[in-house]
């Protein structure tokens, strides 16, 4: 069974800095792209960064690039959010996603999911 | 640019079918799209692919009485024999030129 289990959220204030962790187990962790969506209170779905396999590529949304940063260590079959800079705006629920991609590296949908950590930007 | 609209309320009553639909923008009409359920104060779950033809792929466990179909730039999604457990949203998700993740604003499912 896949599980994909998030970690780390919290209560940050404003300019300060998180480490998002996913602990995921189930199937090869290292031979997928992988991906954070958020959802701020109350709204929907909003894709915030996605990675390759080996971490070559990399995309964020523009809100949040230079400030987040995605990384993973196959080793540990874990995936980080590392934010830095944290605004108000960003308070969410975040939610660490398995990634279908189609010829290897043109991202497609999201096929699991977890059960997300919220973290409060707050003053 | 690729935006998905959605309706953000529907209702039927229990044992009843209701459909969803996705719209994609002009000139997308023949993306896929996937459709996530969120139910209350949980993580999304992939329900479905649906493809441009009407095709769609089920993930593992998704009942038989979810099923996907399309029309032209509609996507739609179908849940026959409504369960309480189907109040919901439900949002379609697609990927566009480059690397821009598209969401749907949701629809929220009320069984009667």
């Amino acid at each position: 069974e896949v599980q994909l289990v998030e970690s780390g959220g919290g209560l940050v204030q404003p300019g300060g800095s998180l480490r998002l962790s996913c602990a995921a187990s189930g199937f090869t962790f290292s031979s997928y792209w992988m991906a954070w969506v958020r959802q701020a209170p109350g709204k929907g779905l909003e894709w915030v960064a996605n990675m390759n396999q080996d971490g070559s590529d990399k995309y964020y949304v523009d809100s949040v690039k230079g400030r987040f940063t995605i990384s993973r260590d196959n080793a540990k079959n874990s995936l980080y959010l590392q934010m830095h800079s944290l605004r108000a705006e960003d308070t969410a629920v975040y939610y660490c996603a398995t990634l279908v991609v189609v010829g290897a590296t043109t991202p497609y949908y999201f096929d699991f999911w977890g059960q997300g950590t919220l973290v409060t930007v707050f003053s | 640019q690729l935006v998905l609209t959605q309706s953000p309320s529907a209702s039927a009553s229990l044992g009843a079918s209701v459909k969803l639909t996705c719209t994609l923008s002009s000139g997308h009409s023949s993306y896929a799209i996937a459709w996530h359920q969120q139910q209350p104060e949980k993580g999304p779950r992939y329900l479905m692919k649906v493809n441009s033809d009407g095709s769609h792929n089920k993930g593992d466990g998704i009942p038989e009485r979810f099923s996907g179909s399309s029309s032209g730039a509609e996507r739609y999604l179908t849940i026959s024999s409504l369960q309480s457990e189907d109040e919901a949203d439900y949002y379609c998700q697609t990927w566009g030129p480059g690397t821009a993740c598209v969401f749907g604003t949701g629809t929220k499912v009320t069984v009667l």
